[in-house]
C-alpha cells in the first residue's frame, strides 16, 4: 500500500468493553511502533515492533494493553476492559530497517471514544 | 534520559509573517536523529524533516528551513512568509539508540489571514 493504514478511524465503546485496533504498515517496513496521543497533548510511545517480537513494551500504560504482530506485517493492539482514560488517538507508525531510514511514517489513527 | 522541549504552546501569526517554532532536546546518544511532523486539523503526522546528529548543515525547502545547533542542543524551524494553510500542530521529535520516537508537546501555530 501507499501508506499506513489503520482500522477502525473512529471506535465508540462502552466502559468495560475490550477493543481491538488495526494497524497496516507500508509494505516491507519491519518495525511497527504505537503511539497514544490524548486530546490536546504530545504523542505517548506505547510499543516497539521489529518483525514480530517486541523489544520495548515500556510505553503500555497497564495490563490491560497487550499487542500482537504477525507476518511482519500486520498489528492489533488490544485494550481489555476500556476506562474512560482511555479515550485518545492511537497512532501507528511504521519504518523501513536494515538501512540508514529512520523516518517513522504515521497512519491516520484510530480515534477511541470510551462512554 | 532523552527529552524535547517545545516552550511554545501556542503561536498566532497574521499571514506572511515569518515565525519560528523552537526546539531543545536532552540525549545521551552520542547518534541520534531529530524530526519535524505537521499535524493539521485532520489529525494525521505529516513527516516535514530528518536530520542526524552528524550533520549540522541547514537546510531550506521552499519557504521552511531548519536551525540545527548541537552547541545549543536545538533544532529550531523558521516559516517564511506564513499561510493559512500552515495551521497546524508542530511536533519536534528526537530517536537514539532506543528507536522510539521522543516528541515534544507541539506547538499549535495558527495562521490569520
Amino acid at each position: 500500500g501507499a501508506g499506513v493504514s489503520q482500522s477502525p478511524s473512529n471506535k465508540v465503546t462502552e466502559k468495560g468493553k475490550d477493543v481491538e485496533l488495526r494497524c497496516d504498515p507500508i509494505s516491507g517496513h519491519t518495525a511497527l511502533y504505537w503511539y497514544r496521543q490524548r486530546l490536546g497533548q504530545g504523542l505517548e510511545f506505547l510499543i516497539y515492533f521489529q518483525g514480530n517480537s517486541a523489544p520495548d513494551k515500556s510505553g503500555l500504560p497497564s495490563d490491560r494493553f497487550s499487542a500482537e504482530r504477525t507476518g511482519e506485517s500486520v498489528s492489533t493492539l488490544t485494550i481489555q476492559r476500556t476506562q474512560q482514560e482511555d479515550s485518545a488517538v492511537y497512532l501507528c507508525a511504521s519504518r523501513l530497517t536494515g538501512t540508514r531510514q529512520e523516518t517513522q511514517y504515521f497512519g491516520p489513527g484510530t480515534r477511541l471514544l470510551v462512554l | 534520559a532523552q527529552k524535547v522541549t517545545q516552550a511554545q504552546t501556542e503561536i498566532s501569526v497574521v499571514e506572511k509573517e515569518d515565525v519560528t517554532l523552537d526546539c531543545v532536546y536532552e540525549t545521551r546518544d552520542t547518534t541520534y536523529y531529530l524530526f519535524w511532523y505537521k499535524q493539521p486539523p485532520s489529525g494525521e503526522l505529516v513527516f516535514l524533516i530528518r536530520r542526524n546528529s552528524f550533520d549540522e548543515q541547514n537546510e531550506i525547502s521552499g519557504r521552511y528551513s531548519w536551525n540545527f545547533q548541537k552547541s545549543t542542543s536545538s533544532f529550531n524551524f523558521t516559516i517564511t512568509a506564513s499561510q493559512v494553510v500552515d495551521s497546524a500542530v508542530y511536533f519536534c521529535a528526537l530517536t537514539g539508540r532506543a528507536s522510539k520516537i521522543i516528541f515534544g508537546s507541539g506547538t499549535r501555530l495558527s495562521i490569520r489571514p
